[in-house]
């Protein structure tokens, strides 16, 4: 089966670096999705990864290795406003996207 | 404000009553998808729309009812529903381009869904 793996809940403090893992195990790979869902909102786009490597935007900067099936998300100088959950999905061979349970960033002052 | 937005934002139902969820993308795209969330669940694919047709199913409950009468707008009917069915249903749209890969998904803000 095609399975996404993302830690259910993880804690950071204000101004420091967090890293979001997502490992997956998929039917094909045709690039890895991250996006942003604050508490009753929508989720919104952060990221679109289909080369190894690291793509950088801003303070965010999301990473690929599908040799391993492993991405994460990182982020730097934390603000209380990225108090919410990062949703990892992949787009499998059949160009339907997989999604990961979410990760819920919480940030402490 | 991602340019999909979906009424009601939160309902209440009663398992013999009969309501519509709807969605509407001010973003010119051709896609729209339903998706339902749950607590510490991954997002379920509902119903994909391309250009107005049903291009996917993901084995949705006949009581769950969707209809797409144009590319701006999708709806949800729903009748008979369960307990379990309550979550999140989130819509979404895309450009619906040949390069999926690249066919990113918009998300509206959700109906908070309760079903006594």
């Amino acid at each position: 089966g095609q399975n996404i793996d993302q830690p259910t809940e993880m804690t950071a403090t204000e101004g420091a670096i967090v890293q979001i893992n997502c490992t997956y195990q998929t039917s094909g790979f045709n690039g890895l999705f991250w996006y942003q869902q604050h508490a009753g909102e929508a989720p919104t786009f952060l990221s679109y990864n289909v080369l190894d490597g690291l793509e950088e935007k801003g303070r965010f900067s999301s990473f690929l290795s599908r040799s391993k099936g492993y991405s994460y998300l990182l982020l730097k100088e934390l603000q209380m406003k990225d108090s919410a959950s990062y949703l990892c999905a992949v787009l499998d061979s059949n160009y339907q996207l997989i999604w990961g349970a979410g990760t819920k960033l919480i940030i402490k002052p | 404000e991602t340019g999909v937005t979906q009424t009601p934002r939160h309902l209440v139902m009663g398992m013999t009553n009969k309501k519509s969820l709807k969605c509407e993308q001010h973003l010119g795209h051709n896609a729209m998808y339903w998706y339902k969330q749950s607590a510490k669940k991954p997002l379920e694919l509902m119903f994909v729309y391309s250009l107005e047709e049903r291009v996917e199913n993901n084995s949705v409950p006949s009581r769950f009812s969707p209809e797409c009468p144009n590319s701006s707008h999708l709806f949800l009917h729903l009748h008979t529903l369960q307990p379990e069915d309550s979550a999140l249903y989130l819509c979404a749209s895309s450009q619906g381009s040949r390069d999926r890969a690249t066919d990113t998904q918009y998300f509206g803000p959700g109906t908070r869904l309760t079903v006594l």
